[in-house]
């Protein structure tokens, strides 16, 4: 398996446009998470799926962001107005939800400018 | 509030000597805690986990303790190697969520 895909890699824009994150979980996962490390507050959960329904998304920052998972094999993160706030480093991973390993991309790289 | 707090951002360790990554919680309800291992320009790779019914597992050169009373969980790496050098993240769960709090990372650098 190819394990979680993330598009693009790195992402540079300025502030005030949209941005859009991809992600592609594992086949077969039916648990997908969006987090964001920064270095002050580390790795932060914004939002988790299941089934491709949103669970929890105590996360988000504010109303800006927001996450779809129109179905199992692919999901977006999507900032709209992006800030210069908002550069870090997003994941996203996917997990079975009979077990407790999650497993991550290799990130998105975001800088706003 | 940070519920998982990992208080030392870097660690460096001599070449086959003992490392120790500590981290402390406080939030009683979390039962099961994981450590993960992050490489640069990659995503985090799951290491090892502990269930709150126990207080040692390990696997291999890797060992997690955990101690309730005090709140606290460290990975003990021995003997450490430079392919260790990473970032390492201690995140903690609930029963019945597949929710994971992590802390804020700990650079471990293994001197050759």
């Amino acid at each position: 398996d190819a394990g979680v895909i993330q598009s693009p890699r790195h992402e540079v824009t300025e502030m005030g446009q949209e941005v859009t994150l991809r992600c592609k979980p594992i086949s077969g996962h039916d648990y997908l998470f969006w987090y964001r490390q920064t270095m002050m507050r580390g790795l932060e959960l914004l939002i988790y799926f299941n089934n491709n329904v949103p669970i929890d998304d105590s996360g988000m920052p504010e109303d800006r962001f927001s996450a779809k998972m129109p179905n199992a094999s692919f999901s977006t993160l999507k900032i709209q107005p992006s800030e210069p706030r908002d550069s870090a480093v997003y994941f996203c991973a996917s997990s079975f939800s009979t077990g407790v390993i999650q497993y991550f991309g290799a990130g998105t790289r975001l800088s706003v400018l | 509030d940070q519920q998982v707090k990992q208080n030392s951002p870097s660690l460096s360790v001599q070449e086959g000597r003992i490392s120790i990554l500590n981290c402390d919680y406080t939030n009683s309800m979390f039962d099961y805690f994981l450590w993960y291992k992050k490489y640069p320009a990659e995503g985090p790779t799951f290491l090892i986990s502990i269930s709150s019914i126990k207080d040692k597992n390990e696997d291999g050169r890797f060992t997690v303790f955990l101690n309730k009373s005090a709140k606290h969980l460290s990975l003990h790496i021995v003997p450490s190697q430079p392919g260790d050098s990473a970032v390492y993240f201690c995140a903690a769960s609930a029963l019945g969520t597949y929710k994971y709090i992590f802390g804020t990372g700990t650079r471990l650098k293994v001197l050759a």
